[in-house]
């Protein structure tokens, strides 16, 4: 089964940008979407945006103006930015596969999660 | 966006009972709905996707029911791993979003 492994700093100071990265192993990058989504005690689940292999991507319009998702097939990776982060940006980031077999969009394999908490 | 919504909010209930959660959208969503249970620490988990459908290596005390804007999650006889949030999502329209959870924990 794929797995999925976020990295990147736990401490981002306010106004800053947020760089996350997520490693996929036993499995491929190629003919998948590939999602961010993150998690707040105040606002729950929010999904970020996706990026298919080919490299374009769909952002939530609540975000779009400061984040940007790529991938890196040479890697096996695909990466997340977010700038001008405030204290409502501290959550637990995952990254996540989009299966869309048979038409269904449904997030199927996730990383761990990694705790980013914006603080001066 | 397209809000979902669940009830209730949290439930207690014995070992071996039927629990039922619903979830409902602002909108018409057809069947493009997922479920997933998250546990304590743990990255949400997939069980059901377009409304009704198990996905593999998910125990089949678990289904889902529902379409257009109401929709029903259940667990035919709960079990004590079955202690979680679980959350429903819809996907017929970008953004995708998440119901605000429903927290099952045994009596």
């Amino acid at each position: 089964q794929v797995q999925l492994q976020e990295s990147g700093p736990g401490l981002v100071r306010p106004s800053e940008t947020l760089s996350l990265t997520c490693t996929v192993s036993r499995g491929s990058i190629s003919g998948f979407f590939w999602s961010w989504i993150r998690q707040s005690p105040g606002k729950g689940l929010e999904w970020i945006g996706y990026v298919h292999y080919t490299g374009s991507a769909s952002y939530n319009p609540s975000l779009k103006s400061r984040v940007t998702i790529s991938v890196d097939m040479s890697k096996d990776h695909f990466s997340l930015r977010l700038t001008s982060v405030t204290s409502a940006d501290t959550a637990v980031y995952y990254c996540a596969r989009v299966n869309r077999t048979g038409g269904f969009y449904r997030f199927d394999n996730w990383g761990q999660g990694t705790l980013v908490t914006v603080s001066s | 966006d397209i809000q979902m919504t669940q009830s209730p909010s949290s439930l207690s209930a014995s070992v071996g009972d039927r629990v039922t959660v619903t979830c409902q959208a602002s909108q018409d969503i057809t069947n493009s709905l997922n479920w997933y249970q998250q546990k304590p620490g743990k990255a949400p988990n997939l069980l059901i996707y377009d409304a009704s459908n198990l996905e593999t290596g998910v125990p089949s005390r678990f289904s889902g029911s529902g379409s257009g804007t109401d929709f029903t999650f259940t667990i035919s006889s709960l079990q004590p791993e079955d202690i979680a949030t679980y959350y429903c999502q819809q996907y017929n329209n970008l953004p995708f979003t998440f119901g605000p959870g429903t927290k099952v924990d045994i009596k």
